[in-house]
């Protein structure tokens, strides 16, 4: 066990549907990342919230959004999803140069 | 824009042997570099970081990187294969500035294939 945990580990969902990933950081680690693993694009960084506040964004579509909450777990929302959108998504969270894995959400668009 | 570039897509050794994975950093910065390994179906697990502390950095199961600042280099290294070696390594830059700081910039994987 890493210490980030996220849920659900798979997801299947149709075409033109929304989803919600969630991600719990590791205990003490404001930052949180979340990241995109497809075949084509490799890993891709989506988007950095830092307690509480959009820090960066990457490569993420005007169809994803994200936040994170007082708590400071956070959640990815993707929406009017497509089947290119197929990918394992995976949330880090960090202090200072250590930077912890979740073992990624698999979303299948069907 | 800092950036990895992994220079074999796969690499493929016989158990017993030493592997190499190569991989060149851009950075006009003094870069912190990763090296993360996924096993099939499996998350992203760290395998050792420089942070410009000593130039050779040793890892976990064996592996050990040396950070060559003339030759822009971090290669991955391991005297002698395991079949459980057999993953995805990703080379990874911390991002210095602008919209990449403090974001982790991974290459494009190296697989590595440990045959028996």
């Amino acid at each position: 066990d890493s210490g980030v945990t996220q849920t659900p580990k798979h997801l299947i969902t149709a075409t033109g549907q929304r989803v919600t990933l969630r991600c719990s950081p590791r205990s003490g680690d404001l930052s949180v990342y979340w990241y995109q693993q497809s075949l084509d694009q490799g890993l891709q960084f989506l988007i950095q919230y830092y307690n509480g506040e959009e820090r960066a964004k990457g490569n993420i579509l005007e169809r994803f959004s994200a936040q994170q909450f007082p708590d400071l777990h956070s959640e990815l929302n993707l929406s009017s999803l497509e089947l290119g959108d197929s990918a394992l998504y995976f949330c880090a969270s960090s202090v200072e140069f250590r930077y912890t894995f979740g073992s990624g959400t698999r979303l299948t668009v069907v | 824009a800092q950036s990895v570039t992994q220079l074999d897509s796969h690499v493929s050794v016989s158990e017993g042997t030493p592997v190499l994975l190569r991989c060149n950093y851009s950075s006009s910065y003094s870069p912190s570099l990763f090296w993360y390994v996924q096993h099939p179906n499996k998350g992203l697990q760290l395998l050792l970081k420089y942070t410009s502390a000593a130039t050779l950095v040793k890892g976990i199961n064996g592996f050990e990187a040396e950070f060559k600042k003339s030759e822009t280099s971090f290669h991955l290294t391991k005297p002698s294969a395991h079949m459980s070696d057999a993953a995805e390594y990703f080379c990874v830059v911390r991002g210095f500035y602008g919209g990449s700081q403090g974001n982790l910039i991974f290459g494009k994987g190296t697989k590595l294939s440990v045959k028996p």
